[in-house]
């Protein structure tokens, strides 16, 4: 079975709000997580990774937070834009392979 | 898509029919990946390759196997192709130095199986 899943299959957002998408692991031997973007016709785009010793990496607009106590993985999107809009997948890695989640369709509103 | 291209884009073809995918990439990476993508899942690895001449299976590998002759070409074969391959395939390629967990995706291939 899938060791990575995300929380909620949908999110609606207003545009200029913080989206936050969450995930959940199972495997805590993981040494990276990694966050991917997917628009509609497109393959996955990186967007962040955090290394599984550390706790928040931050990007531009994007911070990723980790908590191995509760293995639960985060994505936050400051000030959401239109060009949000695309389905989110959270991953992890391990002996250069990545596990997938099954994605959250993040959606912003006008 | 980080100089990678898939051909073809689109496929139909018969259950039972040999098909064959292309990933060809300009980046001169160690690693290519092959996955699908189907409704309700994330992707899922199919098989993998670490080198020329060297692959590796991938979570769901049944029915399909792989060809590396060159660093730019990974190839993905459908020896007979059945319905339940009916997927979208994308190939990654990763292993730039201090980023091997950076895989980069390709446009994808359609595959439908009749």
């Amino acid at each position: 079975g899938e060791s990575v899943g995300l929380h909620l299959p949908t999110l609606s957002v207003q545009e200029g709000d913080n989206s936050i998408i969450n995930c959940a692991y199972s495997n805590s031997a993981s040494d990276y997580f990694i966050w991917y973007k997917q628009e509609s016709g497109k393959g996955p785009q990186f967007i962040i990774d955090i290394r599984s010793n550390m706790d928040k990496r931050q990007g531009q607009r994007v911070t990723v937070l980790l908590n191995k106590t509760v293995k639960h993985l985060s994505l936050q999107i400051a000030a959401t834009q239109p060009g949000d809009s695309a389905v989110y997948f959270c991953a992890e890695f391990n002996d250069y392979k990545l596990s997938f989640g099954a994605g959250t369709t993040v959606t912003v509103r006008a | 898509d980080a100089g990678i291209t898939q051909s073809p884009r689109h496929k139909v073809t018969e259950t039972g029919t040999p098909v064959t995918l292309r990933c060809h990439q300009t980046e001169n990476h160690r690693y290519m990946y092959w996955y699908r993508q189907d409704p309700g899942h994330g992707l899922r690895l199919i098989h993998y390759s670490y080198g020329v001449k060297d692959t590796d299976k991938g979570e769901v590998s049944d029915g399909y196997s792989v060809s590396r002759s060159k660093t730019e070409d990974f190839l993905l074969t459908l020896e007979s192709a059945t319905s339940s391959q009916t997927s979208v395939y994308f190939c990654a390629i990763s292993g730039v130095a201090g980023s091997a967990n950076e895989q980069y995706f390709g446009p994808g291939t359609r595959l439908t199986v009749t």
